[in-house]
């Protein structure tokens, strides 16, 4: 399987805990994207990655979120001491350019739920 | 600010008859807009795109046109099948901020 590959597929953490969401780019894809989706409402831009550089992360909260797309390996979404509002699918996307003339392809997301 | 807006949150369509499903939008910087299917539990699946120069793009069953003085773009889907019953998204981009901006979705529903 060639695509955007996600896991775990369920996270299920404590409030205050830390979670970790990994993603792997479809082969040759070196920019990666993090999207949050909350029940009934369309995707919202988190972060977007190159290899060892994030990009832009206008859409991460400031405190508790970070990503990271290292030189090797799969790029990581961290929630640190994570809260119920967290609680999500979080999708990543990988595309061949920054452009948009090369569509955005999706793996099948992490749902995190926060007990 | 809702950027990118699909005003109908369901659609019922008979199999074989065309689907059409609309978006809004209000931004006129975007250069690209996307069509995307989901299913449940799954991620999004590209469609089709739409580049801002352009006012119509077919890919087989699937026709967008785009109506850039109206802000209005639109998906035609002929002829529906059981298959095509999911939720589409609309999303627009613009290649200055790299940022898909989404559509809360339509969900569509083919009748047999």
């Amino acid at each position: 399987n060639a695509g955007v590959m996600q896991n775990p597929r369920h996270l299920v953490r404590r409030r205050g805990q830390e979670a970790r969401l990994r993603c792997s780019p479809m082969k040759g894809h070196s920019h990666v994207y993090w999207y949050r989706q909350l029940p009934e409402e369309g995707l919202k831009f988190m972060v977007y990655l190159q290899k060892e550089n994030i990009i832009d992360e206008s859409g991460m909260p400031k405190e508790r979120f970070s990503a990271e797309f290292p030189k090797e390996g799969p790029s990581i979404l961290r929630i640190q001491q994570v809260v119920r509002g967290d609680s999500a699918a979080y999708f990543c996307a990988s595309s061949a350019t920054g452009s948009g003339n090369q569509p955005q392809h999706f793996g099948d997301g992490t749902r995190l739920s926060i007990l | 600010d809702q950027q990118v807006k699909q005003n109908s949150p369901s659609l019922s369509v008979q199999e074989g008859r065309i689907s059409i499903l609309n978006c809004d939008y209000t931004n006129s910087m975007f250069d690209y807009f996307l069509w995307y299917k989901k299913y449940p539990a799954e991620g999004p699946t590209f469609l089709i795109s739409i580049s801002s120069i352009k006012d119509k793009n077919e890919d087989g069953r699937f026709t967008v046109f785009l109506n850039k003085s109206a802000k209005h773009l639109s998906l035609h889907i002929v002829p529906s099948q059981p298959g095509d019953s999911a939720v589409y998204f609309c999303a627009a981009f613009m290649d200055s901020n790299y940022q898909l901006i989404w559509g809360a979705g339509t969900k569509l529903i083919i009748k047999p």
